[in-house]
């Protein structure tokens, strides 16, 4: 079973849409988690770190569910510069482990 | 200034040859990763260093040795290329080990 599950989509969806990413991880022990952006042929770059009291970003919102295991990204009014890939990534306490990565594109 | 970079950022080699990657970050991390992406865009995590001592070593190939001179540079080395190795490899930091990581540009790795 892999440590981090993630849909890896592709999500095509209109300018100005809500879309939600969802991601499931296998270790209750799991201590810190974050959502990460990869552009096409780029590095991944930190989106938002994920609290337990759930967090927003401007149009980006994140949630944490440690009794399900499970953390959700929301982009509300999405835009077209949205399109990449979204990582979801939890920390053991002494290791990273990323999903496969849900791949959004946004349509004009 | 770039916060982590990597050299080479294009590396087209022949099977069978031994090849570096360099890794150097200024953000006075102590921690850093060599991580690979493969064609399916997994990412997946191969060493980890925290102030010049490996403390993570995943399942790798012996034919890949880190090397840390300094907690500043972390350099990948590849002996006896195969098919297989093809990639990008991504060097990272970070500060503490559990905070955000800082990623190169990646070294996009093409053994043929």
């Amino acid at each position: 079973r892999k440590e981090v599950e993630q849909d890896p989509g592709p999500f095509n969806v209109p300018e100005g849409a809500t879309v939600a990413f969802n991601c499931t991880y296998s270790n209750s022990a799991s201590q810190s988690f974050f959502w990460y952006r990869q552009d096409c042929r780029k590095e991944p770059k930190l989106l938002m770190s994920v609290y337990s009291s759930g967090n927003e970003d401007g149009r980006f919102t994140a949630q944490l569910n440690r009794a399900s295991q499970y953390i959700s990204l929301l982009i509300r009014d999405s835009k077209l510069s949205d399109s990449a890939t979204y990582l979801c990534v939890v920390n053991t306490g002494n290791q990273f482990y990323f999903g496969t990565g849900t791949s959004l594109t946004v349509i004009p | 200034d770039t916060a982590v970079s990597q050299t080479p950022k294009y590396l087209v080699t022949q099977m069978g040859n031994d090849k570096s990657i360099k890794c150097e970050q200024n953000l006075g991390h102590d921690t850093m990763y060599w991580y690979k992406q493969d064609s399916k865009k997994f990412l997946k995590i191969m060493f980890s260093y925290n102030n010049k001592e490996l403390i993570i070593n995943e399942t790798v190939p012996n034919r890949f040795s880190p090397k840390s001179p300094d907690k500043a540079h972390l350099n990948l080395h590849i002996n006896s290329l195969e098919l297989g190795d093809s990639a990008v490899y991504f060097c990272a930091s970070s500060q503490p080990s559990d905070s955000e990581q800082y990623f190169g540009p990646g070294t996009r790795l093409t053994v043929t």
